[in-house]
């Protein structure tokens, strides 16, 4: 198994700032993902962050908005730009971990709320 | 990706068994059944994933019909610990997916009453 751990749990923001959300697994991991939770939906993948490649981002999602850094096998960051409340959000990294490639793990989530 | 429906919403008594429907008539060959859940202010976790056979483990069962159209998930005595929003997932390979991301439906939320 993987135990994953995110930073900040939650934070409240104004507009037009930005935030650096952290993901620390406690082993190494190659595949990465960060995905969304708009309040009352369901997850939303952003962008896949494999380690010593650029992530790869999904439709409706950019890199300009959404960067992301892979600095290592055991972390990665989510940064959420010039925030407006539509932003407001879980915003959760996972990962494929443990040799068992059919399993994925999620931290607990950072809820970020966008004034 | 190959998409699911399931219910929006069951309910259960606590101790009694549970079955979680799910349909998946666009299913291909090489697709995997995977289930996650996700407890209240919680990220998703994994509670099972099969192919094509009948797959038990700890937590949970999983039944697959025979022409993989549907699935349903079976917790076999229900706690109030069970109570969360069941997603059933397909994806192309066994990690979940041609580059292992899963892609989540809007999944089944289970009240279990005391």
């Amino acid at each position: 198994s993987a135990v994953i751990s995110q930073k900040p749990s939650r934070d409240i923001c104004q507009r037009g700032t930005s935030l650096t959300i952290q993901c620390q697994v406690d082993s190494q991991v190659t595949m990465m993902f960060w995905y969304r939770q708009q309040p009352g939906q369901s997850l939303t993948l952003i962008a896949t962050a494999n380690q010593g490649s650029e992530a790869t981002y999904e439709s409706g999602f950019v890199i300009d908005k959404f960067p992301i850094s892979r600095p290592n096998l055991t972390f990665s960051t989510l940064t959420v730009s010039n925030m407006s409340p539509e932003d407001s959000s879980i915003y959760l990294c996972s990962v494929v971990a443990g040799g068992r490639t059919d399993t994925q793990y999620f931290g607990p989530g950072t809820r970020l709320t966008v004034l | 990706d190959a998409k699911t429906t399931q219910p929006n919403s069951m309910e259960s008594n606590e101790e009694e068994p549970v079955h979680l429907p799910c349909n998946h008539s666009t299913i291909s060959g090489t697709d995997y059944i995977h289930w996650y859940r996700q407890l209240p202010s919680q990220g998703p976790e994994y509670v099972i994933h099969g192919l094509t056979s009948n797959v038990n483990n700890r937590m949970a069962s999983l039944a697959i019909a025979e022409d993989r159209k549907s699935s349903t998930l079976i917790l076999h005595r229900a706690t109030l610990r069970d109570a969360a929003v069941y997603y059933c997932i397909l994806s192309a390979r066994g990690y979940g997916g041609s580059q292992g991301n899963l892609i989540f439906g809007k999944g089944t939320k289970l009240s279990v009453k005391p």
